[in-house]
């Protein structure tokens, strides 16, 4: 079993729309939980942090976490054309490191 | 405020040479990571740096080292390259550890 799973996609919404992006993780120990953006040729871009169970909104971004069944989530509202890219979630086990997740396409269609 | 800088960014070297790749975290960064990302294997963590001491190692063999100075600037070291270690090289700083990456444009390996 990976330590962070996510569908690799693509992932097709049309513009306008709610993109809701998942991962689960191995480690009942994490502490922190990210998601980056990284579009083609690009390095990844820190796009959300969380740390406790719950929601956490930033514009049009919602990160939802939920320890107990050791799963994330990333919701983009009123999805643009510009949101295409993969999207990567990263856990934080307090090691130094962080372990991320081979990532979910997202194509958003005009 | 300047990002992390990665130097060179695209590299061809042959199997068997080494190589050394550069990294420049922002200032006041204190941590250094490196990932190796490929499109099979995603983020492969490679090594974490804080204060010039290596805190945490990945699952790579030895032919890849890496160290870090005391202006927190970090250089990665692979010796005897092979066609496998063709990738993205990626080098994030953070200022502390919970607080989430900013990584660098990454340097482009190509060995052939």
């Amino acid at each position: 079993q990976k330590e962070v799973e996510q569908n690799s996609g693509p992932l097709s919404v049309p513009e306008g729309a709610i993109a809701s992006l998942n991962c689960t993780y191995s480690d009942r120990v994490s502490q922190s939980f990210f998601w980056y953006r990284q579009y083609s040729g690009k390095s990844p871009e820190l796009i959300m942090s969380i740390y406790s169970n719950g929601d956490k909104e930033d514009g049009r971004f919602t990160a939802q976490l939920n320890k107990a069944s050791q799963y994330v989530s990333l919701l983009i509202r009123d999805s643009q054309p510009s949101d295409s890219a993969t999207y990567l979630c990263a856990v934080n086990s307090g090691t130094y490191k962080y372990i991320f997740g081979t990532g979910t396409r997202l194509k958003v269609l005009a | 405020k300047a990002g992390v800088t990665q130097t060179p960014r695209y590299l061809i070297k042959t199997r068997g040479q080494q190589v050394t790749l550069s990294c420049s975290p922002i200032s006041g960064h204190r941590s250094v990571s490196w990932y190796q990302q490929t499109p099979g294997q995603g983020l492969q963590f490679l090594f974490e740096y804080f204060s010039e001491t290596q805190r945490n190692k990945g699952n790579f063999p030895g032919r890849f080292s890496g160290r870090q100075f005391s202006n927190s600037r970090s250089e990665m070291n692979v010796s005897t390259l092979e066609l496998g270690d063709s990738a993205l090289y990626l080098c994030a700083s953070s200022l502390v550890e919970n607080y989430g990456y900013t990584f660098g444009s990454g340097t482009r390996l190509t060995v052939v």
